[in-house]
């Protein structure tokens, strides 16, 4: 079955940085467009990036461009999300899924924790 | 960006009840490949979102005939014909149509 499994979320100042992992399994990953969705404490979803399945195509939303940065490893079945320059409005569970035109499968979240 | 508003945003429903949840679009959802890349996501309480409803009206794998989404265009209806007590939680519309995908602000679905 379809595993996503989000790893190294934290703790972190304001100005910090942070890499996020997301362990796939259970699908051909290097087949899979793949992403990045917020959701801050007692908030809706935001959608933060997303990656095509050979790495070529990336978007990003404009609150996190120039900030963030999407990469996979095919390879190793993993995506990755490089979090620099953290602001407390950054401050959210991040979950990574399974996309097309729509996240079909999410893993469980990592929570991202910005403060001063 | 493409705003979704969802509506309402708190829906009390008596179990067995129907309830019904709109969602609309501040421009259209055809993509120029002729799909409507609108879906539904249920987030029940302190779980991951999971999707019930892709492409307006498609059910995914295991989701309850109860569940049903229609609409074309900007206006679009997520309903559930009898509300069960596992329905309760956050239910949001979401498109794909144009990048930045963007979500509806939830509806949360409570028992009376």
């Amino acid at each position: 079955q379809v595993q996503l499994v989000e790893s190294g979320g934290d703790l972190v100042k304001t100005g910090g940085s942070l890499r996020l992992s997301c362990a796939a399994s259970g699908f051909i990953f290097s087949d899979y467009y793949m992403s990045w969705i917020r959701q801050a404490p007692g908030k809706g979803l935001e959608w933060v990036s997303y990656i095509s399945s050979g790495g070529s195509s990336i978007y990003y939303s404009d609150s996190v461009k120039g900030r963030f940065t999407i990469s996979r490893d095919n390879a190793k079945n993993s995506l990755y999300l490089q979090m620099n320059s953290l602001r407390a409005e950054d401050t959210a569970v991040y979950y990574c899924a399974r996309s097309g035109r729509s996240p079909d499968y999410w893993g469980q979240g990592t929570l991202v924790t910005v403060s001063s | 960006d493409v705003v979704m508003t969802q509506s309402p945003l708190s829906l009390p429903v008596t179990l067995g009840q129907p309830a019904s949840i709109s969602c609309r679009s501040n421009q259209s959802l055809i993509h120029s490949d002729g799909n409507t890349y609108l879906n539904w996501f249920q987030q029940r309480p302190g779980q991951s979102p999971r999707r019930l409803i892709y492409k307006v009206s498609n059910r995914d794998s295991g989701v309850p005939d109860r569940f049903s989404g229609s609409g074309s265009g900007t206006d679009f209806t997520l309903k559930i014909s009898r509300v069960e007590a596992e329905d309760v939680g956050v239910y949001y519309c979401m498109q794909g149509t144009r990048w930045l995908w963007t979500f509806g602000q939830g509806t949360k679905v409570e028992i009376k």
